[in-house]
C-alpha cells in the first residue's frame, strides 16, 4: 500500500535548536508539497517541488526554514534556529504533478518548541 | 487572489441527518477542486475531486459534491451522516496561474450528535 512516510511523528525541542523533518514521497510521484497546520492559520503551503527542483518556497520564512530534495526518495524541511511560534503539525504530500491529480498526505510531524 | 473559502468553521448535525458543507472558489479559469477529510491526529484523505465533465461527482464514504460555476461553489453533501463522519473537512483547489500549487480552505469541523 503506497503511502507518504514522514519522520519523526512527534518532536519536542528547545528553542534555538535545529529541527529536521523528513519525508519519503510515494514512489513515482514527481511533486512534493510541505504544509504547516496551525489552529490560527489552517493549512499553509510552505514549499512545492517538482522533479526535485523547488518551484515555490514563498510560504517559508527564509531566514530560518529551508527545504531540499537530496534525491527522489527524500524531502527534508529544516528549521534553524527553532522558535516557539514554529510549533505546529508539518505535513508532506506528494503527487503525480498534473493539475487533475490529488496530493497524497503523510501522517504529519507534530513539532513542539519549548 | 486565487483561493478557496469555506464559510462554516463548525457544523453540528444529528446522526442520520443530511449534510452539506460549503466551499467557494475564486479561480478565473476552470478550477481543479478537491475535498479532503482529516480525522484527529491523522493526515488528509481525499474524498473526491472535480476537474471536468459531469458536475456531480461521487466520492468515497457516500459523499458527493456538485460543481456550480454560476455560484463559484463546490459543496460537499451526504444524504445520511454517520457518527464516524465526525472529522474536519477541507476544500482545496488549483487552477489558472497557480502552477500546480494546491491551496486549502480553512476547514469545517463536523460534529455528529448521536
Amino acid at each position: 500500500d503506497a503511502r507518504v512516510t514522514q519522520t519523526p511523528r512527534h518532536k519536542v525541542t528547545e528553542m534555538g535548536q535545529e529541527v529536521t523533518m523528513r519525508c519519503q514521497p510515494i514512489l513515482g510521484h514527481n511533486t512534493v508539497f510541505w504544509y504547516r497546520q496551525t489552529m490560527m492559520q489552517g493549512l499553509e503551503l510552505l514549499a512545492y517541488f517538482r522533479n526535485r527542483a523547488p518551484l515555490d518556497d514563498s510560504g517559508m520564512p527564509k531566514d530560518r526554514f529551508s527545504a531540499e530534495m537530496p534525491d527522489a526518495t527524500l524531502a527534508t524541511l529544516k528549521i534553524q534556529p527553532s522558535e516557539p511560534r514554529d510549533s505546529a503539525v508539518y505535513f508532506c504530500a506528494s503527487g503525480l504533478g498534473t493539475m487533475n491529480t490529488e496530493a497524497f498526505f503523510g501522517q504529519g510531524t507534530r513539532l513542539t518548541v519549548v | 487572489a486565487q483561493s478557496v473559502t469555506q464559510p462554516d468553521i463548525h457544523i453540528t448535525v444529528s446522526e442520520g441527518a443530511s449534510l452539506e458543507l460549503r466551499c467557494n472558489y475564486s479561480y478565473g479559469a476552470t478550477p481543479y477542486l478537491f475535498w479532503y477529510v482529516q480525522s484527529p491526529g491523522q493526515g488528509l484523505q481525499l474524498l473526491l475531486k472535480y476537474f471536468s465533465g459531469d458536475t456531480l461527482v461521487q466520492g468515497i464514504k457516500g459523499f458527493e459534491a456538485e460543481f456550480k460555476r454560476s455560484q463559484s461553489s463546490f459543496n460537499l453533501r451526504k444524504p445520511s451522516v454517520h457518527w464516524s463522519d465526525a472529522a474536519e473537512y477541507f476544500c482545496a483547489g488549483r487552477g489558472g496561474s497557480t502552477l500546480g500549487r494546491l491551496y486549502f480552505g480553512r476547514g469545517t469541523q463536523l460534529t455528529v450528535w448521536p
